[in-house]
């Protein structure tokens, strides 16, 4: 089975720090993405990456960057935390050839920004 | 630009009895994939069913199975059989079959849907 692992599952940070969300997947896949989901706007993409060291805007990248080093991991990066970036962080990964197949999410992170 | 719209925010259903949640998306492709993930309280999101837009056939998985309707570029998803590990929120979501950005997900803003015993 495909495996999508996040670093934490709850964390709290303070405004103005620089927070690392960290996800690993364990099925090779090419794809990687950072999704944020708040309620009644659904998932919306930050970031992605096709391969390493390959990344692309998503539609809401703003105060957010990413780092992929490693095939299997993808760093999610909030240079300095906002109250704005308070929701649920969603790591998911593909891959890219089989074009049908679905994405698999990672268990999320709740981050809360005070 | 592709666009997925769920009207639906909240539903709910009788155990045991059937729903349907409403998807409609917007798009000039041919060539594209409709999926339906199911996320449940605190734990993880998983696809529930996926529709090629080229099979004029609707998929079909156990109790849950879509009405895809292309023309009208609708993708409906209907539980039977309603169990109370239902209760989630369901998210519609769209993907072009080909193209730089082919693994990227467009999601509609997704329906809660309640299971009443």
């Amino acid at each position: 089975d495909v495996k999508v692992t996040q670093s934490s599952r709850y964390l709290v940070k303070r405004t103005g720090e620089k927070v690392f969300l960290e996800c690993v997947q364990d099925m090779d896949h090419e794809n990687m993405f950072w999704y944020r989901q708040d309620p009644g706007l659904g998932l919306r993409l930050i970031y992605f990456s096709y391969d390493v060291k390959m990344k692309e805007k998503g539609d809401i990248p703003e105060g957010y960057s990413v780092s992929r080093e490693k095939k299997e991991r993808f760093s999610l990066i909030l240079e300095s935390a906002s109250t704005n970036q308070t929701s649920m962080y969603l790591c998911a990964s593909s891959s890219l050839g089989r074009v049908w197949e679905t994405q698999y999410f990672g268990p999320g992170t709740r981050l809360l920004v005070l | 630009a592709q666009t997925v719209t769920q009207s639906q925010p909240e539903m709910s259903v009788q155990e045991a009895e059937t729903v349907t949640l409403s998807c409609t998306y917007d798009t000039s492709e041919s060539d594209y994939y409709l999926f339906w993930y199911k996320q449940p309280p605190s734990r993880q999101m998983i696809l529930v069913i996926r529709q090629e837009a080229y099979k004029q056939q609707n998929a079909t998985e156990n109790r849950f199975s879509v009405n895809f309707q292309k023309a009208a570029k609708s993708f409906s998803l209907k539980i039977s059989d309603s169990q109370l590990g239902d209760a989630a929120m369901y998210f519609c979501a769209y993907r072009k079959g080909y193209g730089g950005s082919q693994g990227n997900l467009i999601f509609g803003k997704g329906t809660k849907l309640s299971v009443k015993p």
